[in-house]
């Protein structure tokens, strides 16, 4: 069985300060993908990056970055410069391959940009 | 390239009624997952479909069921309403590969509320 685990309910930022979010899984399966998501009040998932259990390198996508720790079992989302249309609730997910469309949730992160 | 429509975006039954929602893939993607999101639950995986056939499924009782068509167009159905399935229905699309891949993409969801 797979788990992802967000242990901030609620976190603040300074408008262009950077953040992270924290985000651990748990897994057997050897390969997997882990995800973020963001969801604005409107209810959309939004896609924010990917990383593959066996990418060597971090991901990367514009102001966001995942930084992988796959020993501590670890894939927390640093979200550089922050904007005040970051706030929003964020989502870590996972799967894996036996099921790799099934998505595993955490219980998500709200943050908030502060003015 | 259109992204994940889904319709209704709002919904109002009472208690007992059956509702179907309906969810459009992006173009060439053959696999629609669908998920219920709720304040007490976070997000769950209710099934996935791949070329009309439901390849996974969550813990969710029979009353929640769904089809995919041959286009990939996908529905879910539930029967006999009860006051907990009041929730965000959020359907993810994705090309269908069995490997773990950064491909998945939400819809706005449809929000239903039963009284």
């Amino acid at each position: 069985a797979q788990k992802i685990t967000q242990t901030q309910p609620g976190m603040f930022v300074q408008e262009k300060e950077a953040v992270t979010l924290d985000c651990t899984y748990d897994t057997s399966d050897p390969s997997y993908g882990l995800f973020w998501y963001k969801q604005p009040s409107s209810g959309e998932m939004i896609f924010l990056i990917y990383q593959g259990s066996y990418d060597q390198q971090n991901a990367t996508e514009g102001r966001y970055s995942l930084n992988f720790q796959k020993a501590r079992k670890s894939a927390n989302l640093v979200i550089s410069a922050s904007q005040l249309g970051d706030s929003a609730m964020y989502f870590c997910a996972m799967s894996a391959s036996g099921s790799a469309r099934q998505l595993t949730f955490g219980s998500g992160t709200q943050l908030t940009v502060l003015p | 390239k259109a992204g994940v429509t889904q319709t209704p975006r709002y919904l109002i039954k009472t208690r007992g009624q059956q509702v179907t929602l309906s969810c459009s893939p992006i173009s060439g993607h053959r696999s629609v997952s669908w998920y219920q999101q709720t304040p007490g639950q976070g997000l769950q995986f209710l099934f996935e479909y791949f070329s009309e056939t439901q390849r996974n499924k969550g813990n969710f009782p029979g009353r929640f069921s769904g089809r995919q068509f041959s286009n990939s167009r996908s529905e879910m159905n539930v029967s006999t309403l009860e006051l907990g399935d009041s929730a965000l229905y959020l359907c993810a699309s994705s090309p269908g590969e069995r490997r773990p891949t950064r491909e998945q993409y939400f819809g706005p969801g449809t929000r239903l509320t039963v009284t």
